[in-house]
């Protein structure tokens, strides 16, 4: 099993949805949690990082991680064509190690 | 600033050829990090470095896979011999050092290997 599961998806959706994009781990001793957007042909970038469980907003962009479950979320609102893009769950501990999820590729149309 | 910068862009090869990768991190970031990502396995971290120094190389799939730091601005990820199942795109990514910040990966646009 891996420590960081995530659908693959695709995920398409029409423009000005609400996109809900999940991640679970395994590790209880994960406490950080990111987001990152890959752009195709691109390195990731951080999208959006919080410590421990609760939510995090970011203008369109809201994080939501309960422990108790081991569950990650990535909610997008008003989402747009540029919006489209892969998107990694991440974790660690206290260790300078991310653990990724293999991504969820997101297509919002027009 | 360039932010991370990987070379080659694109690498083709042949099984049995050596292939190098490299990478010049940003200024000022002491953490560097290899990774490798495949539609299978996701982004899987190979190595790290901090201040030059390599910290954690358990995830170096084996011997043929190695990675030198000789100087602050500069790292290689050797393959000698390269084969087909070593066909990915491997990012290179650096991070100030400090606290939380220390997760904030900022990643160059990766090399595109294929190993024929």
């Amino acid at each position: 099993q891996k420590e960081v599961e995530q659908d693959p998806g695709p995920l398409s959706v029409p423009e000005g949805a609400i996109v809900s994009l999940n991640c679970t781990y395994s590790n209880s001793a994960f406490q950080y949690f990111m987001w990152y957007r890959q752009y195709s042909r691109k390195g990731p970038e951080l999208l959006m990082y919080t410590y421990s469980s609760g939510n995090k907003e970011d203008g369109r962009f809201t994080a939501q991680v309960d422990k108790s479950s081991k569950y990650i979320s990535l909610f997008i609102r008003d989402s747009q064509p540029s919006d489209s893009a892969t998107y990694l769950c991440a974790t660690t501990g206290t260790a300078s190690k991310l653990t990724f999820g293999t991504g969820t590729r997101l297509q919002v149309t027009l | 600033d360039a932010g991370v910068i990987q070379s080659p862009r694109h690498e083709v090869t042949e099984m049995g050829q050596e292939v190098t990768l490299r990478c010049k991190p940003i200024s000022g970031h002491n953490s560097l990090f290899w990774y490798r990502q495949t539609m299978m396995r996701g982004l899987e971290l190979l190595i790290y470095f901090n201040n030059n120094v390599p910290i954690d190389d358990s995830g170096m799939p084996e011997d043929r896979f190695s990675a030198k730091m000789p100087n602050a601005s500069f790292s290689t990820l050797k393959i000698q011999p390269s084969e087909p199942r070593d066909s990915a795109v491997y990012f290179c990514a650096s991070s100030p050092t400090g606290g939380s910040f220390n997760e904030k990966l900022f990643f160059g646009s990766g090399t595109q290997l294929s190993v024929l």
